[in-house]
């Protein structure tokens, strides 16, 4: 089982829509959830971080936790093409180690 | 803007030559570099960890003699890929953790072409 898995996707939605990414992980002891979002050819860009079980909303997105279900994931609300990119869910493993794990990304497709 | 800066931003070199890529915090203080390498629709893999005057922690398969990393202080980590061969060609990218954050931010990555 990897550790941080997310749905490879492409993930497509007409624009306007709520766009649903999930990501689920394996270490019950993480404490830290990120999303990472990254246009094709150029590096992550961190949007959301949550720590505690719910939901945390920035602008329109929604960062949902569930650490008893090792689930965490990301709503984009009103979707635009300018969301069209790979999102990267990333979590620090419970041990002192300090690095960040990444799933594998999901690509999203915000169809105009 | 950017915290974190990396340099260059492409670079081209011919097989058998060295390669050194740059990666400076802006505003703060970085108490842990990393260093990723990402292929063609792969998602990051990450390479090395360095702690300002420690030496570079590699993960499993990273050959650290090839690809020599440098954290001579707060504020820059070098990576230096050396005897490039087509083969590392590919995309790297560094992030840096700062005191009292959680979050890792990223620099802008080097598209590295080994002809």
């Amino acid at each position: 089982q990897k550790e941080v898995e997310q749905n490879s996707g492409p993930l497509s939605v007409p624009e306007g829509a709520i766009a649903s990414l999930n990501c689920t992980y394996s270490d019950r002891g993480s404490q830290s959830f990120f999303w990472y979002r990254q246009y094709s050819g150029k590096s992550p860009e961190l949007i959301m971080s949550i720590y505690s079980n719910g939901d945390k909303e920035d602008g329109r997105f929604t960062a949902q936790l569930n650490k008893a279900s090792q689930y965490v994931s990301l709503l984009i609300r009103d979707s635009q093409p300018s969301d069209s990119a790979t999102y990267l869910c990333a979590v620090y493993g419970s041990g002192n180690t300090g690095k960040l794990i990444f799933g594998q990304g999901t690509t999203l497709q915000v169809k105009p | 803007g950017a915290v974190v800066s990396q340099h260059p931003s492409r670079v081209i070199c011919k097989s058998g030559t060295s390669v050194k890529i740059e990666c400076r915090s802006l505003d703060f203080q970085a108490t842990t570099m990393f260093w990723y390498r990402q292929f063609p629709k792969q998602s990051l893999m990450l390479m090395a960890t360095s702690n300002e005057g420690s030496k570079a922690t590699y993960e499993q398969g990273v050959e650290k003699d090839k690809f020599l990393i440098n954290h001579a202080s707060l504020t820059l980590s070098t990576l230096t890929v050396t005897s490039a061969h087509p083969e590392d060609s590919s995309f790297y990218i560094c992030s840096a953790r700062f005191r009292g954050l959680a979050e890792a931010f990223f620099g802008q990555g080097t598209r590295l072409t080994v002809v």
